[in-house]
Formats: C-alpha cells, sequence, structure tokens
C-alpha cells in the first residue's frame, strides 16, 4: 500500500500563476478530503468528495479555489491566480466509510506564492 | 458551530507520564480521534474513542466523556521522539472532521 500520494512536495510560484496540486488516494477509499494548515489557522477543510461527488465546499476560500475528482484515484487541487496569503501546506486524506483509524494524510504539499 | 480546545503547548521530562486535554462543541458527534503530527510530516492516527471511557494502546491511551463533551490523551513513559503536535478532531455526522488547533508537546532530556 503506497498511501496517499501528493505531488508536488513543493511549489514556489509567483502572485498571479495558476497553481494545481494533485492527489492520488488509497485504491479502495470512497472519501477524499482537502486540508490547507497554517500557523496561524491550523488545519482547515477546505472540501471533501465521496464517491468522486463533491459534498462541502463550505471551507474553499474563494471562487479562485477550486478542485475536481475526475476519478476514483485523483483529485486536483487548482488556485488561480494565486496570492500570498494562500502560502500553506496543503493535505489530501482518503478514508474508507466509517473506518475508525480516521484518515490517511498524504505528505502534503508547501505551497509558497512570492 | 464547531469550536474544539486544547492548550497550545506543554513541556514534560523524558520518562514522565503527560496528559493532554480536549474539549468540543459540536453539532453532530461521531468518534473521536487523535492524530500525531510531527514537524515538517502529515498527521498520523494515534487513538479513537466513540463511546465513554478508556481506549489503551500501548504507551498512548485516550479518554472520552461525551456528556462533558472532554476528552485526554495520555502518554506514559516519555521519549524524545514523542516531542511533536498533538491534535483532537471531531467526526461529525458526516465523514469530515474537525480539528483542534493541536498542543505542541515538548520532551525534555
Amino acid at each position: 500500500d503506497a498511501g496517499v500520494i501528493q505531488s508536488p512536495r513543493h511549489e514556489v510560484t509567483e502572485m498571479g500563476q495558476e497553481v494545481t496540486l494533485r492527489c492520488k488516494p488509497i485504491s479502495g477509499h470512497n472519501s477524499l478530503f482537502w486540508y490547507r494548515q497554517t500557523m496561524m489557522r491550523g488545519l482547515e477543510l477546505l472540501i471533501y468528495f465521496n464517491n468522486n461527488v463533491p459534498i462541502d465546499d463550505s471551507g474553499m476560500p474563494e471562487d479562485r479555489f477550486s478542485a475536481k475528482m475526475p476519478n476514483a484515484s485523483f483529485s486536483t487541487l487548482k488556485i488561480q491566480p494565486s496570492e500570498p496569503r494562500d502560502s500553506a501546506v496543503y493535505f489530501c486524506a482518503s478514508s474508507s466509510q466509517g473506518q475508525a483509524s480516521g484518515y490517511t494524510f498524504g505528505s502534503g504539499t508547501r505551497l509558497t506564492v512570492v | 458551530g464547531q469550536n474544539i480546545d486544547q492548550p497550545t503547548e506543554m513541556t514534560a521530562t523524558e520518562g514522565a507520564i503527560v496528559q493532554i486535554n480536549c474539549t468540543y462543541q459540536t453539532s453532530g458527534f461521531n468518534g473521536l480521534f487523535w492524530y500525531q503530527q510531527h514537524a515538517g510530516e502529515a498527521p498520523t492516527f494515534l487513538s479513537y474513542n466513540v463511546l465513554d471511557g478508556l481506549e489503551e494502546k500501548g504507551r498512548f491511551s485516550s479518554f472520552l466523556s461525551r456528556s462533558k463533551g472532554y476528552s485526554y490523551l495520555l502518554l506514559k513513559e516519555l521519549q524524545m521522539k514523542d516531542s511533536a503536535s498533538y491534535l483532537c478532531a471531531v467526526r461529525g455526522y458526516g465523514q469530515n472532521f474537525v480539528f483542534g488547533p493541536g498542543t505542541r508537546l515538548s520532551v525534555l532530556p
């Protein structure tokens, strides 16, 4: 089991550029979550999918953020245009329904917008 | 609304016992989880409580009182590698979790 795989691990981009973060969940997990972590705000849920369908996107900061899950093995989080305040670590996590062990997190993408 | 509180920082000595408290007020409850997060790494699952009482797993134990909206994580025989942040998280009726701010634990020799 390779775990939840995120790419890239690090991303440095200039303000105004488009950023795309990628996630491959654990095979067989039917829920996928995107979180953002900063020192000031901790771990915040951005959006989550059940069976590839977005269930709750109320945490998405604004229209600059969008997420897709075209199939059970791939999801993207896109920021366009990026701003310095988007700098954070973005985690993807997956789980199966009712799983007592909770989420399995990916290693995260550290995004820096300059 | 959702609110989860934890102490910001704690310090303890190697070999000692430390208790990290968590209080929560959430609109739904379907389990309380503790995660460990080392600096620069992803959170990893430690424990899960859905019924009142104590769950023990090696050096770590977690307690839950649903009526009081209270949980604690107990770490025994502290080791230097236990220096990390400990996140309390509540799962609502859906699959999403609400995470607390985390408690940064420093274990001193």
